[in-house]
């Protein structure tokens, strides 16, 4: 079945520096990519998609682009700031049929130190 | 603009009893989906629903059942509460043959 593997944290950065977290996907299908961000004690909040091979999402400063021949969806920010601490979850879904659900991948706790 | 509605937002349950988890989705919104979100871990697809009608089911406990209603509401319902099921539980919904969902808030069910 459909899987999203991301890259294991928690990982910590200082205020300013880049951010890259690494997020590949198996799929039988094409999948529209998503990256969700959840601040602490809150819920999902959809945070950029990309529905087709070659495009980029971005949104607040972070972009992912849709690589289907590496099949990866990496997401990354030039410039992280204390606010950006949060788990982000890499999730993809199958479009065209109704009702198909989300596949999430394990969540990457981001730290950012002031 | 009209987000996903989740009710109650916080519930305390003891072993064994039941429990009643309402989503309401985006208005012109015919899917729900729901999600259990374990501590610390990602959210687990449980089951959707489609015009009404079951479309997709996944790691859904036999003790758990959910409906759609016909103003597109859903519930889970949830029986013979186990301290694992304390979690946090996602509604999303989203239009048919979108693909984006937008999830509510969350319902975090504490089983004592």
């Amino acid at each position: 079945g459909d899987s999203v593997t991301q890259m294991e944290g928690p990982v910590t950065l200082s205020e300013e520096a880049f951010l890259t977290i690494n997020c590949t996907y198996t799929a039988t299908g094409y999948p529209s990519l998503f990256w969700y961000v959840q601040y602490p004690g809150e819920g999902l909040q959809l945070l950029l998609k990309a529905t087709k091979a070659d495009d980029k999402g971005s949104n607040k400063g972070f972009e992912a682009t849709y690589r289907k021949e590496t099949t990866s969806f990496h997401l990354e920010k030039g410039s992280v700031q204390v606010s950006d601490s949060a788990v982000y979850f890499c999730a993809l879904s199958d479009p065209g049929d109704y009702g198909q659900n989300f596949v999430f991948g394990p969540g990457t706790r981001l730290s950012v130190l002031p | 603009a009209a987000g996903v509605i989740q009710s109650p937002r916080h519930l305390i349950k003891e072993k064994r009893e039941t429990a009643t988890l309402k989503c309401y989705p985006i208005p012109r919104h015919d899917t729900v989906y729901w999600y259990q979100q374990g501590p610390g871990q990602d959210p687990q697809f449980l089951i959707s629903f489609y015009e009404k009608m079951q479309s997709d089911k996944g790691s859904i406990p036999d003790r758990f059942s959910a409906q759609q209603f016909s103003d597109y509401h859903s519930e889970l319902n949830m029986s013979s509460l186990e301290l694992g099921d304390s979690a946090l539980y996602f509604c999303a919904s989203s239009a048919s043959g979108i693909g984006e969902q937008f999830f509510g808030p969350g319902t975090r069910l504490t089983v004592l």
